[in-house]
């Protein structure tokens, strides 16, 4: 089955600077990477997806990055606020007969630093 | 809004005992899903069901079952708790997008 990869497990950077979280996965026939952001005492919630015939989406001051060839993904996160402070997790999947499970992360805790 | 809701946030059980996790969902979905949050695991994805009295083992089935009788209700049941099934249980619905809810914190005493 697939497997995927997440790192850092935490990062803590200064309000203002930029976060950079990036995942490997092993099956190549998976197509769709979302990115959720879990606070504390909530389920996680989708910020933003990559698909896999795109190698870039953009929304707002994140991004998702994609190769392909390589087999990983990244999230970036520009000028970083206190509320961007969360767990963040990406996930891999491939749809199947219209069912499409998603593979986790192990997560990265953000903390900016004021 | 999607609403995603779990019957307990906190639950407190004794090993042995049978636990019932409830889910609702109110977006006509019909994937629903139960994960398991442990630090530094992730969400591991125990059971999935896409549709009604249909269920499908994840990664991590063994010691639980689930059951779908209506669309937008998924349960997960621990037949016999036990310790290492102490954690963070969250149920999602939808499709591409899941859509979680809250959570539930599990102990097992």
């Amino acid at each position: 089955g697939e497997n995927v990869e997440q790192h850092p497990s935490t990062l803590s950077v200064q309000e203002g600077d930029s976060a950079v979280i990036k995942c490997t996965y092993s099956d190549s026939a998976s197509n769709y990477f979302p990115w959720y952001k879990q606070e504390l005492g909530k389920g996680p919630q989708l910020i933003i997806d990559i698909r896999s015939n795109v190698g870039e989406k953009k929304d707002q001051r994140i991004a998702v990055t994609l190769n392909k060839t390589a087999k990983h993904f990244s999230l970036h996160i520009t000028e970083t606020q206190p509320e961007d402070s969360a767990v963040y997790f990406c996930a891999a999947s491939k749809e199947d007969t219209g069912r499409r499970a998603l593979t986790f992360g192990s997560g990265t805790r953000l903390q900016v630093q004021p | 809004d999607v609403k995603v809701t779990q019957s307990s946030r906190y639950l407190v059980k004794r090993t042995g005992e049978k636990v019932f996790l409830e889910c609702v969902q109110d977006m006509d979905h019909e994937n629903m899903f139960w994960y398991r949050q442990d630090p530094g695991l992730g969400l591991r994805l125990i059971y999935f069901s896409y549709d009604v009295k249909m269920k499908e083992k994840g990664d991590i089935p063994e010691g639980y079952s689930v059951s779908r009788e209506k669309k937008e209700r998924f349960s997960l049941i621990l037949e016999s708790a036990s310790t290492n099934q102490t954690s963070m249980y969250l149920c999602a619905s939808g499709g591409e997008t899941q859509y979680f809810g809250p959570g539930t914190r599990l102990l097992v005493l």
